[in-house]
């Protein structure tokens, strides 16, 4: 069975400091990665995606991630945040079985001016 | 953004009556997904359909049920619902394998 596991349930950073979502995963084959962003209040909004190639992909508002198929890892970086960051982010794990995914519990980002 | 709408958006109801939350989408995407959002629980789904009249079961299902009549519609039904159900809803689509699109949310409320 797929999971995902999101060790830090809420993060705390200063605006300008650098910052590192953790992820980890169990997949069975080769694994489809997406990392996603909440703000209050609204829906969920892609910031990147890993499906095949370069293992660091560059995502939207900044952000990247890396995969590491050794560590089953897909951490969430981005060296240098803004206050409108702060948000709830969650990892996810999918495949080609009918796009199904499954989420990580979420880290919820504070950002302190 | 993808043409998603859910409905209604909020809902307070009480224990034992029967509710439906309705997605709509305008995207024609094969697969769309019911999830629930609870903290700490990330979101979970409930059940998916993988085309018209096409449903199957997600990981938290027992007392959820769907229909699928159109491709453009996805309901979600509460035969009789529990103040275990009080949850916010999404709905999702996708092509398959890659991204999916969210849709706002409904906050459901069991009292």
């Amino acid at each position: 069975a797929q999971s995902v596991t999101q060790p830090d349930i809420h993060i705390t950073v200063s605006e300008g400091a650098s910052l590192e979502l953790r992820c980890n995963y169990s997949y069975g084959a080769t694994p489809y990665l997406f990392w996603y962003v909440q703000s209050p209040g609204q829906g969920l909004q892609l910031l990147l995606k890993y499906f095949s190639g370069d293992t660091l992909v560059q995502g939207i508002k900044g952000f990247e991630a890396e995969f590491k198929r050794s560590q089953s890892s897909f951490n969430l970086r981005k060296p240098s945040v803004h206050w409108s960051d702060a948000a709830e982010y969650f990892c996810a794990v999918g495949g080609t079985s009918y796009g199904k995914l499954t989420f990580g519990q979420g880290t919820i980002l504070t950002v302190h001016p | 953004d993808a043409g998603i709408t859910q409905s209604p958006r909020h809902k307070v109801t009480e224990t034992g009556t029967p509710v439906t939350l309705r997605c709509h989408q305008t995207e024609n995407h094969r697969y769309m997904y019911w999830y629930r959002q609870d903290p700490g629980h990330g979101l979970r789904l409930i059940h998916y359909s993988y085309g018209v009249k096409d449903t199957d079961k997600g990981e938290v299902s027992d007392g959820y049920s769907v229909s699928r009549s159109k491709t453009e519609d996805f309901l979600l039904t509460l035969e009789s619902a529990t103040s275990s159900q009080t949850s916010v809803y999404f709905c999702a689509i996708s092509e398959g394998a890659g991204q999916q699109f969210f849709g706002p949310g409904t906050r459901l409320t069991v009292l």
